[in-house]
């Protein structure tokens, strides 16, 4: 099945430094891939969708400038949390669409990533 | 904007029952896909079954299987003989079909705490 892998699996960063996490679609490739907050004993929220080659499309009350989101290539999105805050704690997930699955509509999601600031 | 409304925070089966977990939702779409997924302990989010609103017919997947009603925009979820290896958060989720290709994120609902009685 398609693999969806996430780099680090858990980050502790101080108040203020920024953090980059990875999101690499293994076996397959994605024009598409999205990511998703989860805050403790809560639902996923959807973040924003990051398209390759072009720019991210956010979600209403998600701050772009903090969030930045990178999809370089077919593989790889990557998400940089930049001046991490602690009320930026929390569990970010990625997801990625199989491009040669486009209509089975199946999101393939990665391990998650803990960040945590201090 | 869709919302994904599941009403049971926690519910408990002996091992070997049927239980059956609801999800509703709300939309002004006509086309869309629906999703059941599970996220054990380790976090890690795992497709359970998928419905196509287009499709009559309920989804299953082996013990799993789905009661989807269109007209009244509810989407539960019947897992048969329950095993211990159930137990796990399950989150309902909705996307909706965009015309001409491209992909939306996944709306999700709070999630149903699933518990296994040995």
């Amino acid at each position: 099945g398609a693999v969806v892998s996430q780099h680090p699996s858990w980050v502790i960063c101080k108040s203020g430094t920024s953090v980059k996490i990875e999101c690499r679609s293994l076996d397959f490739q994605a024009t598409t891939m999205f990511w998703y907050r989860q805050f403790p004993k809560q639902s996923l929220m959807l973040m924003a969708t990051s398209n390759e080659g072009s720019k991210a499309t956010y979600e209403q009350g998600v701050e772009k400038d903090k969030f930045l989101i990178n999809h370089a290539s077919l593989t790889l999105s990557t998400l940089t949390v930049t001046s991490a805050h602690p009320e930026d704690s929390s569990f970010y997930i990625c997801s990625a669409r199989d491009l040669l699955e486009a209509f089975q509509e199946t999101q393939y999601f990665g391990p998650g990533t803990r960040l945590l600031v201090l | 904007a869709q919302t994904v409304t599941q009403s049971q925070p926690e519910m408990s089966v002996q091992e070997a029952e049927t239980v059956t977990l609801s999800c509703t939702y709300d939309t002004s779409e006509s086309d869309y896909y629906l999703f059941w997924y599970k996220q054990p302990p380790s976090r890690q989010m795992i497709l359970v079954i998928r419905q196509e609103a287009y499709k009559q017919q309920n989804a299953t997947e082996n013990r799993f299987s789905v009661n989807f009603q269109k007209a009244a925009k509810s989407f539960s979820l019947k897992i048969s003989d329950s095993q211990l290896g159930d137990a796990a958060m399950y989150f309902c989720a909705y996307r909706r079909t965009r015309s001409g290709g491209g992909a939306d994120g996944l709306t999700f609902g709070k999630g149903t705490h699933l518990i296994i009685q040995p």
